[in-house]
């Protein structure tokens, strides 16, 4: 397993302004995914964030809006662009390593609110 | 496409009887199957997963879950709830050209009542 952080827990933000969320792990990783959960909802994966390239992102989820960075294999960051009340959610990264029968553990999330 | 169906919203169960929350799944080729739980303000915690071999696995927390390939299923379980099992259930799937993304369904709430 792994201790994964992210920076901020929680956060609320005024319509039109960025937030960038931090996560961190205390080992290298493989693989570090990005998910979104809506209020009452599931976890949607937003993408994947590879090490020294651009992201991978699901349908739906574009660049501009989510731009992902991922420096190294212990770090990376998901930035939440001209943000609306609709962006309000819980964003929680992921992190795994060679196969998808390897489990995927998650950050405690960032609570972000809109107004 | 890979997907996870929950049937149930809720879940209740008195503490000390027998907790079931339902998972079915829908992959091409064999699934890797994962039980995730979620307490209030919490990021998600691994309970346990089934790969290959024997359809009984075991997890934390005293949980355990089923696979079932004929009726494409894995119902988590434990023999005697707690109250402080109550929490968000999440079952997740990955079929072999997942490319490793998890499918989630969409969670139940489960409320153990003292």
């Amino acid at each position: 397993s792994a201790v994964i952080s992210q920076k901020p827990s929680r956060d609320i933000c005024q319509r039109g302004t960025s937030l960038t969320i931090q996560c961190q792990v205390d080992s290298q990783v493989t693989m570090m995914f990005w998910y979104r959960q809506q209020p009452g909802q599931s976890l949607t994966l937003i993408a994947t964030a590879n090490q020294g390239s651009e992201a991978t992102y699901e349908s739906g989820f574009v660049i501009d809006k989510f731009p992902i960075s991922r420096p190294n294999l212990t770090f990376s960051t998901l930035t939440v662009s001209n943000m609306s009340p609709e962006d309000s959610s819980i964003y929680l990264c992921s992190v795994g390593w060679t196969g998808p029968q390897d489990t995927q553990y998650f950050g405690p999330g960032t609570r972000l609110t809109v107004l | 496409a890979q997907s996870v169906a929950q049937p149930e919203d809720q879940v209740n169960v008195a503490e000390g009887n027998p907790l079931t929350v339902k998972c079915t799944y829908s992959v091409s080729g064999n699934p890797y199957l994962f039980w995730y739980v979620q307490y209030p303000n919490r990021g998600l915690q691994f309970l346990l997963k089934y790969i290959t071999g024997d359809n009984l696995v075991k997890g934390s927390y005293g949980f355990e879950a089923e696979f079932n390939k004929s009726q494409t299923s894995f119902h988590l379980k434990k023999p005697s709830a707690l109250v402080s099992d109550s929490a968000l259930y999440f079952c997740a799937v990955i079929g072999p050209r997942g490319n490793n993304r998890l499918a989630f369904g969409k969670g139940n709430q489960v409320v153990v009542i003292p």
